[in-house]
């Protein structure tokens, strides 16, 4: 089994759909979660850490759920600008582990 | 502060070549990184560093080689170059919180081709 696994999609939305991704992990003792943005050609940008009882970025969501090891992120109100990829992100020993990414496009 | 910046952002070389990812930071980071990521695939952990001359392999090491003899500085090395090592090699840095991974900043990477 991956140590963090994520559905490449891709997913392919209209202007102000909601999406949402998961991610599972499978280090039941992993602490940090986040979720990175990588655009195409470019270098991944720290999209927004994942707590324990959720946070929220505008229009990003993101949830942890310990006991099922899932971390999720809700997009609200869908950009054009929002297309990307987005990596699930979980730390590892002195390390962080980077899942294949789920690539999101929106369209007009 | 400029961040982590690599050179070259992109090079040729000829199979059995040699050369040297250039990767530097100036936030003072203990932990730097380098990954490889081919076309539509994911990041790969080549090597890994928690502090001047500390190194550590990651998942894929072989082929290449690497130093830390400053904070700032994290070379990487290839040696005799082979087509498989054509990629897009990104750079990292971080301050993690004990216990925890604090965020990772990327450089902009280097885009290889061996030919």
């Amino acid at each position: 089994r991956k140590e963090v696994e994520q559905d490449p999609g891709p997913f392919n939305v209209p202007e102000g759909a909601t999406v949402a991704f998961n991610c599972t992990y499978s280090n039941s003792a992993s602490q940090s979660f986040f979720w990175y943005r990588q655009d195409c050609r470019k270098e991944p940008k720290l999209l927004m850490s994942v707590y324990s009882s959720g946070n929220e970025d505008g229009r990003f969501t993101a949830q942890l759920n310990r006991a099922s090891q899932y971390i999720s992120l809700l997009i609200r109100d869908s950009k054009l600008s929002d297309s990307a990829t987005y990596l699930c992100v979980v730390n590892g020993f002195q390390k962080l582990v980077f899942g294949t990414g789920t690539r999101l496009l929106v369209s007009p | 502060n400029a961040g982590v910046t690599q050179t070259p952002k992109f090079r040729i070389l000829k199979i059995g070549q040699s050369m040297t990812l250039q990767c530097t930071q100036d936030m003072n980071h203990n932990y730097m990184y380098w990954y490889r990521q081919d076309p539509g695939m994911g990041l790969k952990l080549i090597y890994y560093s928690v502090g001047a001359g500390i190194t550590d392999k990651g998942e894929v090491p072989n082929g290449y080689n690497v130093s830390r003899s400053t904070t700032e500085d994290f070379p990487l090395r290839l040696e005799l170059a082979a087509p498989s090592q054509t990629s897009v090699y990104f750079c990292a840095s971080s301050y993690p919180l004990v216990g925890y991974q604090e965020t990772q900043y990327f450089g902009p990477g280097t885009r290889l081709l061996v030919l």
